[in-house]
């Protein structure tokens, strides 16, 4: 199994652009969660979906984030305008429900830097 | 979920255990204690669990004192690719959310 994939790897951008962060889950897995990790704040939980449907968004910092699961293999994060403080490296994770501890697989992230 | 304490930073000697600490004294009783890692630049990665007893896989062992309100991982014999932010998170089964704390730095050292 290839994991977690997400692309970019890296991404620069302006403020007031538009950024699309891509997830691919682990086959079979029915989880997939958001994260951002800053040297401030830490790794945090953004949101998680089970079986493509949005469960708990609590930690999306703003309306200018959104979250997307139009499938189970595939997830989208956008930030629409994004700002500098965005700026974090974002990861995406993907677990299994049939597994009693729902161990989360993480993907390498995303390294965004808004300008 | 409980809060877990750890120290912010610890050096190991490589080819030696690495015994990573953890108090987590508000621990509920059917709380987890969960253990991941994050080494630079990769996402994290879990490494064992338990509730109440010694728990052992293929990557370390993790000793949960009688009481629960603390815990120890080992790495048997620490190499240099052990280095790496270690988390001790405690959480209900079944709660999807995992609480990243701040981690021990672990630096393990030739």
């Amino acid at each position: 199994d290839a994991g977690v994939i997400q692309s970019p790897r890296h991404e620069v951008t302006e403020m007031g652009q538009e950024v699309t962060l891509r997830c691919k889950p682990i086959s079979g897995h029915d989880y997939l969660f958001w994260y951002r990790q800053t040297m401030m704040r830490g790794l945090e939980l953004l949101i998680y979906f089970n079986n493509n449907v949005p469960i708990d968004d609590s930690g999306m910092p703003e309306d200018r984030f959104s979250a997307k699961m139009p499938n189970a293999s595939f997830s989208t994060l956008k930030i629409q305008p994004s700002e500098p403080r965005d700026s974090a490296v974002y990861f995406c994770a993907s677990s299994s429900g049939t597994r009693s501890h729902n161990e989360q697989f993480f993907g390498p992230g995303t390294r965004l830097t808004v300008l | 979920d409980a809060k877990t304490t750890q120290p912010p930073s610890m050096d190991c000697a490589e080819g030696r255990a690495a015994n990573l600490p953890c108090n987590h004294s508000t621990i509920s009783g059917n709380e987890y204690v969960y253990w991941y890692r994050q080494i630079h630049s990769q996402g994290p990665q879990y490494i064992i669990h338990g509730l109440k007893n010694n728990e052992t896989n293929e990557m370390a062992s993790l000793i949960i004192t009688e009481d629960r309100k603390s815990s120890t991982l080992i790495l048997p014999h620490a190499t240099l690719r052990d280095t790496a932010v270690y988390y001790c998170i405690v959480r209900v089964q079944g709660n999807n959310r995992l609480a990243f704390g701040k981690g021990n730095q672990v630096v393990v050292i030739p």
